[in-house]
């Protein structure tokens, strides 16, 4: 069954540094998205992209957080400046279809960690 | 990655008894509503989603039931199996122009042979 995938599983970063999470979505999907998870809170929307552009961020994603689709298969979650409080489970995840209402399918995630 | 919080509320039930995981959402603007299971180290995993114009629905082993009128997603599990032990989440899609979903807190389930 196809998946998303998502590298690396874990990354510690010094305060400060920038950071990039990497996924690859599922083939035919059309439609990413990045979640994070704060240890012991809920998991949260983060930002929504289609047909190469932002289509819906939160108030989280502040002009800290950049998403980018380099090629025809990855896509990339940057933060410029990490802080302490970026500390979290990033979970990417794709779809078919976008407002359509098709379920959204996530990868493992990668805990990153800010020292 | 799983939900670790001292408050998330579990659920206990013996191999082969069904389980039933319930989920109250906040808007009745919502849509679509979505169950994962996300077991320890693994991301959300897709279980089974629902429509805001039907009241059930079905899926190998499990089925979900949308109360709209007081706003309340059930998800039950047949003969519950001890893979099935994870932490379980609702997700909803409010209407309109919106892709993301809101998760609620999550609910373990042990599942004790």
């Amino acid at each position: 069954e196809p998946e998303v995938t998502q590298t690396p599983s874990h990354q510690v970063t010094q305060m400060g540094q920038e950071v990039i999470l990497r996924c690859v979505p599922i083939s035919n999907h059309l439609y990413f998205y990045w979640y994070r998870q704060i240890l012991g809170q809920k998991v949260e929307f983060l930002v929504s992209f289609y047909n190469n552009e932002i289509s819906e961020k939160s108030e989280i994603f502040d002009d800290q957080f950049s998403v980018e689709r380099p090629d025809g298969s990855n896509f990339t979650l940057k933060i410029r400046s990490t802080k302490l409080e970026d500390s979290a489970m990033y979970f990417c995840a794709s779809s078919e279809a976008g407002k359509g209402n098709q379920p959204q399918h996530f990868g493992d995630g990668t805990r990153l960690s800010i020292l | 990655g799983e939900s670790v919080g001292l408050h998330l509320p579990t659920l206990s039930v013996q191999e082969g008894d069904n389980s039933i995981i319930n989920c109250a959402y906040s808007n009745s603007a919502s849509d679509y509503f979505i169950w994962y299971k996300q077991e320890s180290g693994k991301g959300p995993q897709f279980i089974i989603d629902i429509r805001s114009n039907m009241d059930k629905r079905q899926g190998q082993r499990v089925t979900v039931l949308l109360n709209k009128t007081v706003k309340h997603l059930s998800l039950q599990i047949a003969a519950t199996q001890p893979g099935d032990s994870a932490v379980y989440f609702c997700a909803e899609k409010r209407g309109g122009n919106t892709d993301k979903l809101i998760f609620g807190t999550g609910t373990r389930l042990q599942v004790f042979p």
